[in-house]
């Protein structure tokens, strides 16, 4: 799998937006772009994915670079519930669906 | 809908003893996966099953770790015998299918096992 490169901690205040980066310059024609996040004390939890055009779902939206290699996930209002390490993923669609999780960003979220 | 059921929760064993984790996956849900993770790190895969079968267990270590997915619904991954360094959380995950890049993976809520 290609490597991912996320910064290891961020700060933000809540109701504020929050813009967590990913790096991904060896990323492959058929890798998907997967985001999931891990609160404390709980397994990963899927928030969003995206191949080439961004994407929105009702968490999250996914802006990703016109040629790949970055994306960043975007919360719109930070809260506190969302205070967790957020782990950005390269998928093959090739190649099944193993995940291979580097070490995420964690956001701290303050009130 | 019901999420991915696992138990127990906690355990603590001591080295040499062996443990065993049981998993139930979402209904219809055709992937299972048990991974490892240790404090600070992101999770790891141990083993992948499609239905009943065995997609990779590149990252499984054969010589104490086990695990089945009898009639391709339940699973069991099983630590036998057990050494200080399996102390981690093992969470199993599954999906509508394995052969996908798009499709997501649900959690369980994990088992942390602690070895004295």
């Amino acid at each position: 799998d290609a490597k991912t490169t996320q910064p290891n901690s961020m700060e933000s205040n809540e109701e504020e937006p929050v813009h967590l980066p990913c790096n991904h310059s060896t990323i492959s024609g058929t890798d998907y772009i997967h985001w999931y996040r891990q609160l404390p004390s709980q397994g990963p939890e899927y928030v969003i994915h995206g191949l080439t055009s961004n994407v929105n779902n009702r968490m999250a939206s996914l802006a990703i670079a016109e040629d790949r290699k970055s994306s960043t996930l975007i919360l719109h209002r930070a809260t506190l519930r969302d205070a967790a390490v957020y782990y950005c993923i390269l998928r093959d669609y090739n190649a099944g669906n193993m995940l291979t999780f580097g070490g995420g960003t964690r956001l701290m979220v303050k009130p | 809908e019901a999420g991915v059921a696992q138990s127990p929760r906690y355990k603590i064993i001591e080295k040499r003893q062996s443990v065993a984790f049981w998993c139930n996956p979402i209904s219809g849900h055709a992937t299972l996966y048990w991974y490892q993770q240790i404090l600070g790190q992101g999770p790891k895969l141990l083993i992948q099953f499609q239905n009943n079968g065995v997609v990779d267990d590149s990252q499984l270590p054969k010589d104490r770790f086990s695990a089945e997915r009898l009639k391709g619904v339940d699973s069991t991954l099983k630590i036998q015998p057990a050494k200080l360094e399996d102390s981690a959380v093992y969470l199993c995950a599954s999906s509508l299918t394995g052969t996908s890049g798009g499709a997501s993976q649900y959690f369980g809520p994990g088992t942390r096992l602690t070895v004295l």
